[in-house]
Order: C-alpha cells, then sequence, then structure tokens
C-alpha cells in the first residue's frame, strides 16, 4: 500500500467551475500537510500547507485535512484556465529539515 | 520565494556514459537538498538527502555506487548518474528548504532535468 494514494485524473472541468482534489494517507505521523502545483516539465511549487486538522483558506484556493479519516483535500474556487496543471498532495512528519512525500499528482484541466 | 536552479535542463547521452546534473540556491544557502526522481505519470520519489560538507543519505532501494551526490559548497548540490542506463531515463528534480513559515521549512524546487539515456 502507496503511503499517499491520489486519483491521476485527468480532470477536466468548465471554466468558473469549483474542482475538488483529494489525497488519502496510511501514515498516522503525518502532520504538515502540502499542496503543489507542477505544470509540465517545471519543478513544483508550493500552493498552500496545513497544520495537523483544519481548514486554510487562501484566495480562490481552501485546503482541509481531516487526520480522523487520513483525507486532505483542495478546492479551488471560480477555476480558470491558467489553473490547468498538475495538482499534487504532499505530507510530512515534521516541519523541518523533511522528508516529503508525495501523491502521484491529480492533471487538472479547464476549459474556457 | 527563494530560487532553486538546475543545470542542464535536459540531456540525452548514451548508454554507459556519466551524466552530472547541477543544483544550486541562488538567493541563499542551503546546508541540505534533496533529490527527487520522476517518472512519467507517478510521483516525486525521494533519492537522497545532500549535506553540505558530509556525506548523502540515500533512500531504501537508491544505488549510492549509481548515483553520487557531492554537496560541496552551501550553493551548489551536483548529482552524478554513472554508467547510465535506459531505464535511468528520468525527470530529475532538486530542492532545497528555504526560510521558515509557521513552524513549517517550506522547499524550493529547481525547475528539474529530463535525462534520456539512449
Amino acid at each position: 500500500q502507496k503511503e499517499v494514494e491520489q486519483d491521476p485524473g485527468p480532470l477536466s472541468v468548465p471554466e468558473g467551475a469549483i474542482v475538488s482534489l483529494n489525497c488519502t494517507y496510511s501514515n498516522s505521523a503525518f502532520q504538515y500537510f502540502m499542496w503543489y502545483r507542477q505544470y509540465s516539465r517545471k519543478g513544483p511549487e508550493l500552493l498552500m500547507y496545513t497544520y495537523s486538522s483544519g481548514n486554510k483558506e487562501d484566495g480562490r484556493f481552501t485546503a482541509q485535512v481531516d487526520k480522523s479519516s487520513k483525507y486532505i483535500s483542495l478546492f479551488i474556487r471560480d477555476s480558470q484556465p491558467s489553473d490547468s496543471a498538475t495538482y499534487l498532495c504532499a505530507m510530512s512528519v515534521s516541519g523541518g529539515y523533511q522528508k516529503v512525500t508525495f501523491g502521484t499528482g491529480t492533471k487538472l484541466q479547464v476549459i474556457p | 520565494g527563494a530560487v532553486v536552479s538546475q543545470h542542464p535542463s535536459w540531456v540525452i547521452c548514451k548508454s554507459g556514459t556519466s551524466v552530472k546534473i547541477e543544483c544550486r540556491s541562488l538567493d541563499f544557502q542551503a546546508t541540505t537538498m534533496f533529490w527527487y526522481r520522476q517518472f512519467p505519470k507517478q510521483s516525486l520519489m525521494l533519492m537522497a538527502t545532500s549535506n553540505e560538507g558530509s556525506k548523502a543519505t540515500y533512500e531504501q532501494g537508491v544505488e549510492k555506487d549509481k548515483f553520487l551526490i557531492n554537496h560541496a559548497s552551501l550553493t551548489l548540490s551536483t548529482l552524478t548518474v554513472t554508467s547510465a542506463h535506459p531505464e535511468d531515463s528520468s525527470f530529475y528534480i532538486c530542492s532545497a528548504p528555504g526560510q521558515v513559515r509557521g513552524g513549517y521549512n517550506e522547499q524550493f524546487f529547481g525547475p528539474g532535468t529530463r535525462l534520456t539515456v539512449l
């Protein structure tokens, strides 16, 4: 069993739609939960991170963590064509110089 | 945010040759850098942790004699793929932890190096 499971998609939505991306994990020691965005043949860039359970909002993006269910989500409101990319969830046990475990990424396409 | 560069961005080599990939932190110092490998439609897999002035720490299953890591300065780590074979063809990405934000040490990723071994 993989430590982090993520549906690879692809996910295709019309512009303006609400997008929901999800990951499940098995390691209960994970405390930091991140979402990265990766454009084709580029390195990932951090979108948001959350410590422990709860919600976090940043503009059109909302991250949710439910540690009891080992389930995390990223919601994108009013999706734009520029949001088209691969979204990777990632997790780590500590917040320092830590090993990060990534999901496989979900490829998102927002159609104008 | 902080910037991490990689060179080259892509390389094609013949089977059996060695290839060196550089990872640089441009505007900050990094005593630790991470090397990842990403196969198509798969997640980033951590290969090794590069530590300035000391030996790298390799993940289970990664051959340390095949993937040589040198972290000679606070801004440069190199990954050398020795005696490369077609199965080593992949996207190699490095990252370096930057400033701490709210207890989390954000990692900054390089743009990656696409290696193709013929």
